[in-house]
């Protein structure tokens, strides 16, 4: 596997459900981030995780709650999803302290019903 | 706060044209400039990435400028196809950014290439 890889692709879900997105990247990179893509929307940063911490919150609602066990691998649970949480959710990763460049990953749909 | 602004939001193309995409951004202390292509209902891919203290990048049939003292980049794509149709964005950091997944992203140009 290289890159960044999210599972799952597609998630379906209730307002009551509690499931989790996962993201993992490969390339050895200190930096990761969520963000929430909606229909006609800009990008919305969510969470930035340096090495491992999170030192960004974005105003982000509790109901999604990230977590970052180890540098390469970076979770996002949710929990008592609101309609409007339904969206494009981007995992994405970057080395800081070299070129900068940022990558992503295929993104998870998600639908909350 | 940087602002990142790309015009035109859409464009349609006939196949074998050659077109320029536009970004302009507010904080010229910028450290590099990333441009992505997203296709519908995926993640994005990056294109190219310029460092400040390079003029411009090549990959293929595409070449990325960057002009920081008047905040715009231009991606060049030559003998366009329908399989570049995507929306294509750019992503811009702030000077004092030290992350760059907290750059600011254009909210992107829609290309369609019609054979």
């Amino acid at each position: 596997e290289t890159g960044v890889t999210q599972t799952p692709r597609h998630l379906v879900m209730g307002m009551t459900n509690k499931k989790s997105l996962k993201c993992e990247q490969h390339l050895g990179h200190n930096a990761m981030y969520w963000y929430k893509q909606s229909a006609k929307k800009p990008l919305e940063l969510m969470f930035v995780y340096n090495f491992k911490e999170q030192t960004e919150n974005n105003s982000v609602p509790s109901r999604f709650s990230p977590e970052c066990p180890n540098s390469s691998h970076l979770f996002l649970h949710l929990h008592t999803l609101q309609p409007e949480d339904s969206a494009l959710y981007l995992c994405a990763s970057s080395q800081e302290g070299a070129t900068g460049e940022l990558f992503f990953g295929e993104g998870s749909r998600l639908t909350v019903l | 706060k940087q602002e990142v602004t790309q015009i035109p939001a859409a464009l349609s193309v006939p196949e074998g044209e050659n077109l320029v995409l536009n970004c302009s951004f507010t904080d010229s202390a910028i450290y590099n400039l990333q441009w992505f292509r997203q296709d519908p209902g995926k993640g994005l891919t990056s294109l190219l990435l310029i460092q400040s203290s390079q003029r411009e990048q090549t990959s293929g049939r595409l070449n990325a400028s960057l002009d920081k003292s008047s905040g715009r980049s231009t991606l060049y794509i030559a003998a366009s196809q329908p399989g570049d149709s995507a929306t294509y964005l750019c992503a811009a950091p702030s000077g004092h950014n030290t992350n760059a997944g907290k750059s600011t992203f254009g909210d992107g140009t829609t290309l369609t290439v019609k054979p």
